[in-house]
């Protein structure tokens, strides 16, 4: 059974990074699929906000313009987000996901359960 | 992005009730269209994926419909289990994007 696990800060200060690693289990990164990141709040319902291929190629939702950085440890069968310069805007339930699909028909078939994110000084 | 929007945006219904969530994307998507279930403090879950194909262990009372721009998720013969809010997501093109959800509550 493939699980996946957010782990991270549940409080960030604006201007400061937001960092979250997603452990995966029972599915092996490096034999594919697309690992993302989806987040939720409540002003802005669900938002995809990018993902990785196990090759390392990455993809993410131009809304956040150049803030998200995404990356991959095969070794450690994770996948992390950094998402800088956080707002009060960034505040949000964040999911790591598996995606089925392709490059751009991406949706997810597998989700961790979600880590709230605080940005507040 | 295209905008995908969900219709209606709560819904209230009965156990046993045939419920139908209507999804309309802003631009031709063909059938890249998914729809998740998500209960309260769970993450979403994959139910249909590309307009009408069921997701395994799903049961066979959720079906999914359409293409182009309009989609309809129906729920044959509502169980207690299937209240929850559903989301409709484009997977037509980068960035996915999802509709605003549909509350199904209990009449």
């Amino acid at each position: 059974q493939v699980q996946l696990q957010e782990s991270g800060p549940g409080l960030v200060k604006p201007s400061e990074t937001l960092s979250l690693t997603c452990t995966v289990s029972g599915y092996s990164i490096s034999s594919g699929y697309y690992w993302g990141w989806i987040r939720q709040s409540p002003g802005k319902g669900l938002e995809w906000i990018g993902s990785i291929y196990h090759s390392g190629n990455t993809y993410h939702n131009p809304s956040l313009k150049s803030r998200v950085s995404i990356s991959v440890d095969t070794s450690r069968n994770q996948f992390s987000l950094n998402l800088n310069s956080v707002t009060a805007a960034d505040t949000a339930v964040y999911y790591c996901a598996r995606g089925r699909g392709s490059t751009t028909n991406w949706y997810s078939d597998y989700c961790g359960q979600g880590t709230l994110v605080t940005v507040s000084s | 992005d295209i905008q995908m929007t969900q219709s209606p945006s709560s819904l209230s219904a009965s156990v046993g009730d045939r419920v139908t969530i209507t999804c309309r994307a802003s631009q031709t998507i063909g059938m890249y269209l998914n729809w998740y279930q998500q209960k309260p403090g769970k993450a979403p879950n994959l139910l249909i994926y590309a307009a009408s194909n069921l997701e395994s262990g799903v049961p066979s009372r959720f079906s999914g419909s359409g293409s182009g721009t309009d989609f309809t998720l129906t729920i044959s013969s509502l169980l207690p289990e299937d209240f929850a809010t559903y989301y409709c997501q484009q997977s037509y093109n980068l960035p996915p994007t999802f509709g605003q959800g549909t509350k199904l509550e209990i009449k």
